[in-house]
């Protein structure tokens, strides 16, 4: 049974338009969550996180929002960039201190930015 | 910058053959993992250390091994591969901060 699902295998998006990708949970005892970008033939690389303490972080062009009533968090990119088109994973754990060991992952999502 | 390493890039053999993949960091991280990734499948842990002499199974049953003899060694071994360990395998290894992780480039295992 899948704990992260990222129900968008795929999303394509106009250069500097809005990339919106979306990741829902089941288990309550999730309280941090990250989000990676991979590139073909490499391994996933750390773009942003976000403690079910806040709703919302910012870095740059990335935003993390967590509704956790929902628990449904999302990644947006504004403005989308051709070097972004990557698959992005969501991924949750239940401790955000540091017995964070087992990261849950999503199937991921992946993100074409049509110049 | 993170920096680990995995060797094998890329692994063809065939069955039954026994086959270790190497994975090093040079960040003195003590959390280590594997994971392993079909194609548009999500990541699954399958062994994990906390330092050495520490390893752990993960959430996805495999017949491979691990050890942790040195912080910054983690290799993976299966005595006798099978078709069926075809895949995509991942280190990582993580310092004290929650749930960053850091990932290798991945060594990919056809097994023929």
């Amino acid at each position: 049974d899948q704990q992260v699902k990222q129900n968008s295998p795929s999303l394509s998006v106009q250069e500097g338009r809005i990339s919106i990708l979306n990741c829902d949970y089941t288990n309550s005892m999730f309280d941090y969550f990250l989000w990676y970008k991979k590139y073909p033939a490499e391994g996933p690389t750390f773009l942003i996180s976000i403690s079910s303490i806040k709703d919302k972080n910012e870095d740059g062009r990335f935003t993390v929002f967590l509704n956790k009533s929902a628990k449904h968090l999302s990644l947006h990119i504004v403005p989308s960039q051709p070097g972004d088109s990557a698959v992005y994973f969501c991924a949750a754990t239940p401790d955000s201190g540091a017995g964070s060991y087992q990261l849950t992952f999503g199937k991921g999502t992946k993100l074409s930015v049509i110049p | 910058e993170a920096d680990i390493y995995q060797t094998p890039r890329y692994l063809v053999i065939g069955t039954g053959k026994k086959i270790t993949l190497e994975c090093s960091q040079t960040m003195g991280h003590d959390k280590m993992y594997w994971y392993q990734q079909d194609p548009g499948m999500e990541l699954h842990l399958i062994h994990y250390s906390y330092g050495v002499n520490s390893t752990e199974k993960g959430d996805l049953s495999s017949e491979s091994t691990v050890s942790r003899i040195r912080t910054e060694h983690f290799p993976l071994t299966l005595e006798s591969a099978r078709p069926s360990h075809t895949s995509q395998y991942l280190c990582a290894s993580s310092g004290n901060g929650p749930g960053e992780l850091f990932f290798g480039e991945g060594s990919r295992l056809t097994v023929l």
